[in-house]
């Protein structure tokens, strides 16, 4: 198993470019999660889905688009990117809330944006 | 709002030496997570805690779980330089949501 994958690894973009970043999870999980890692922040949770189909706002989602089409995948889109969105991004997944939450980590996206 | 503080921030501390990390968090949980990130690299996952009282147990690390006094601990023994990382706990907020909310980190450094 492959565990929680991301796709790129790292981009450079200039202000106003638009993006998306993928997450790839072969574990069945129905949770999935993007968070943004800043130096001294912690991580910090931008959106997040339950289930296919499903998106739900966390707690710094401005800037940013989901997507759950696929059980297995979830999209996070720039559409307008920002200086303030360098940063580095995390993707996890987790079962349910049936099963403790524990999260799985992908790599990360470093991005960069002049 | 359910808010999780760790202390100290940053730790160095000589090989050898005993140490331990604190967790508090600010509602009721009876589920916390311990994850270790080494620089430049992802999360990895710790130890899981599911009830009051509950105590894992790692090589060096051991972490427990005090959910009357919403603490948890991780406590380093005979500090080794592989353990240099940074250290979050993260805290299963409640039954009505599905977020986990995470300690700001610890940054451990061991010297020799």
């Amino acid at each position: 198993n492959a565990g929680v994958t991301q796709t790129p690894k790292f981009r450079v973009l200039k202000t106003g470019q638009s993006m998306t970043l993928l997450c790839a999870q072969d574990m069945n999980h129905e949770y999935m999660y993007w968070y943004r890692q800043d130096p001294g922040m912690g991580l910090r949770l931008i959106h997040y889905s339950v289930g296919e189909g499903t998106t739900a706002k966390g707690e710094v989602p401005d800037g940013y688009n989901v997507s759950r089409l696929k059980k297995q995948n979830f999209l996070l889109g720039l559409e307008s990117a920002a200086p303030s969105q360098t940063s580095v991004y995390f993707c996890a997944s987790s079962y349910s809330r049936a099963r403790p939450n524990e999260q799985f980590f992908g790599p990360g996206t470093r991005l960069t944006v002049l | 709002e359910l808010k999780v503080e760790q202390n100290p921030l940053f730790l160095s501390m000589q090989e050898g030496k005993n140490y331990t990390i604190y967790c508090n968090y600010s509602t009721t949980s009876d589920r916390l997570y311990w994850y270790r990130q080494d620089p430049g690299k992802s999360l990895e996952s710790l130890f899981v805690l599911l009830s009051n009282g509950a105590v894992k147990q790692e090589g060096r690390l051991m972490a427990s779980l005090d959910t009357k006094a919403r603490l948890s601990t991780l406590h380093i023994t005979a500090a080794v330089h592989d353990l240099s990382a940074t250290y979050f706990c993260a805290v299963d907020s409640d039954y009505n949501t599905d977020k986990l909310i995470f300690g700001t980190g610890t940054r451990l450094q061991v010297f020799p």
